[in-house]
């Protein structure tokens, strides 16, 4: 079965600081790995997305993130976070059926 | 521009009352989906549908149902037998595949009093 761990929940951090939002997984298939962000009382925008090829995926608004499967993790890493990046951010990975499984969110709370 | 309509935005109702939560896709995607968010909770799937009129229930389905007449459109109703419909209602479809990804509405939060 599939599942998602993402380490914390809350992560404040000030202006024009780097930050980086940690996810594990674990997945008896091959894995394919997504990233969201969700602003207050609005749906899931894709940041970015992980399917085969180099480990380091580049997304929307600057962030980026690595797949590391000895680690089964794919940390989002932004190397210099603006007041609008505060918000709540998903990691998901894709079930044999082809459903996301999510994890609960990291809130990152930028603080100028 | 194609997307993902979920209305309305809020809606409120009694308990013991169901209630119909609408989404609505133009982005010519096979599969829909409906999520549950509550807070510090994450994502949690209700129901899906590759196809039209197949649906498969998802990790937490008792309480709601769901119809998949057109492939523009998966309502999602939420019954009276559901414990705590409180909560924020997310949509989303995608093209089939597992490297698909979700594409998603903005959601319909249900208040029941």
């Amino acid at each position: 079965a599939q599942s998602v761990t993402q380490l914390d929940s809350q992560v404040p951090v000030f202006e024009e600081a780097p930050v980086e939002l940690r996810c594990n997984y674990s997945s008896s298939v091959s894995v394919y790995l997504f990233w969201y962000v969700q602003y207050p009382n609005q749906g899931l925008q894709l940041l970015l997305k992980y399917l085969s090829g180099s480990t380091l995926v580049k997304g929307i608004n600057g962030f980026e993130a690595e797949f590391n499967k000895s680690q089964t993790s794919f940390h989002l890493r932004k190397p210099s976070v603006h007041i609008s990046d505060t918000a709540e951010y998903f990691c998901a990975v894709t079930t044999l059926q082809g459903n996301l499984i999510f994890g609960k969110g990291t809130k990152l709370s930028v603080k100028p | 521009d194609g997307g993902i309509t979920q209305s309305p935005k809020y809606l409120f109702r009694k308990e013991g009352q169901n209630v119909t939560l609408s989404c609505e896709q133009n982005l010519n995607h096979d599969a829909m989906y409906w999520y549950r968010q509550d807070p510090g909770q994450g994502l949690r799937l209700i129901y899906y549908s590759q196809i039209v009129n197949d649906f498969q229930k998802g990790d937490i389905a008792e309480g709601y149902s769901v119809s998949r007449e057109k492939k523009e459109s998966f309502p999602l109703t939420v019954t009276s037998a559901q414990k705590n419909p409180t909560a924020f209602y997310l949509c989303a479809s995608s093209m089939p595949g597992r490297n698909s990804p979700l594409h998603f509405g903005n959601g319909t939060r249900l208040t029941v009093t």
